[in-house]
């Protein structure tokens, strides 16, 4: 049981280019989100996503892309990269059962992305 | 949304002291929630308090919860080296669950 698993663990990309942040989970659980965390900003929501299908902004979506085509995977893709974009990603699931703010999440290591 | 604010920003104790941090919210709850951040890690999750629960105990840490004053605490007792972390509280409102700015604990030796 490996939990959440993030990949990359670091990347560097130049302003103006693509990437996709991979998570995915084998808990089978329903809900996942992405956060950026910042310094001096603590984390903050981008998007989520409550089950195969379904996703939906958080507090910071602009710039980012999310799909969730199956209940383990839940890609956020970065359209083109901005130096506001320099940040820790994370990427984090619960069960939920209908009620995932009531739930502990799940988090993985990260992956910390510079744009230059 | 809401985020709940963490006191202090930072904290350095000794090894077998206790260590204390606050979270403040402003808005009505479901629940709170304290996680830690070791260095270079993911958020792991330690407590979860409803808001109709006053207080909780896992091991050597134990949260209060105050809903009439909006703050939470989080106490670890007879603290050790590895409790050396980043400490949030997330409030979870009815869509959200928002995290704090944290605070950073080092335990010294």
């Amino acid at each position: 049981n490996a939990g959440v698993t993030q990949t990359p663990k670091f990347q560097v990309l130049k302003t103006g280019q693509s990437m996709t942040l991979q998570c995915a989970q084998d808990m089978n659980h329903e809900y996942m989100s992405w956060y950026r965390q910042d310094p001096g900003m603590g984390l903050r929501l981008i998007h989520y996503s409550v089950g195969a299908g379904i996703t939906d902004q958080g507090e910071v979506p602009n710039g980012y892309n999310v799909s969730r085509s199956t209940t383990e995977d839940f890609p956020l893709r970065l359209l083109s990269a901005a130096p506001s974009q320099t940040s820790v990603y994370f990427c984090a699931s619960t069960s939920g059962t209908g009620e995932p703010y009531n739930s502990p999440l799940h988090f993985g290591n990260g992956t910390r992305l510079t744009v230059t | 949304s809401q985020q709940g604010e963490e006191d202090p920003q930072a904290l350095s104790i000794q090894e077998g002291e206790n260590a204390t941090m606050n979270c403040s919210y402003k808005t009505s709850i479901n629940n709170l929630q304290w996680y830690r951040q070791n260095s270079g890690r993911g958020l792991v999750h330690l407590i979860l308090i409803r808001s109709n629960e006053r207080e909780k105990h896992s091991g050597r840490l134990r949260v209060t919860l105050d809903t009439s004053k909006k703050s939470s605490s989080l106490l670890i007792t007879a603290s050790r080296a590895a409790d050396t972390a980043s400490y949030f509280c997330a409030i979870s409102g009815y869509s959200t669950l928002t995290f704090g700015k944290g605070t950073m604990l080092l335990v010294s030796p």
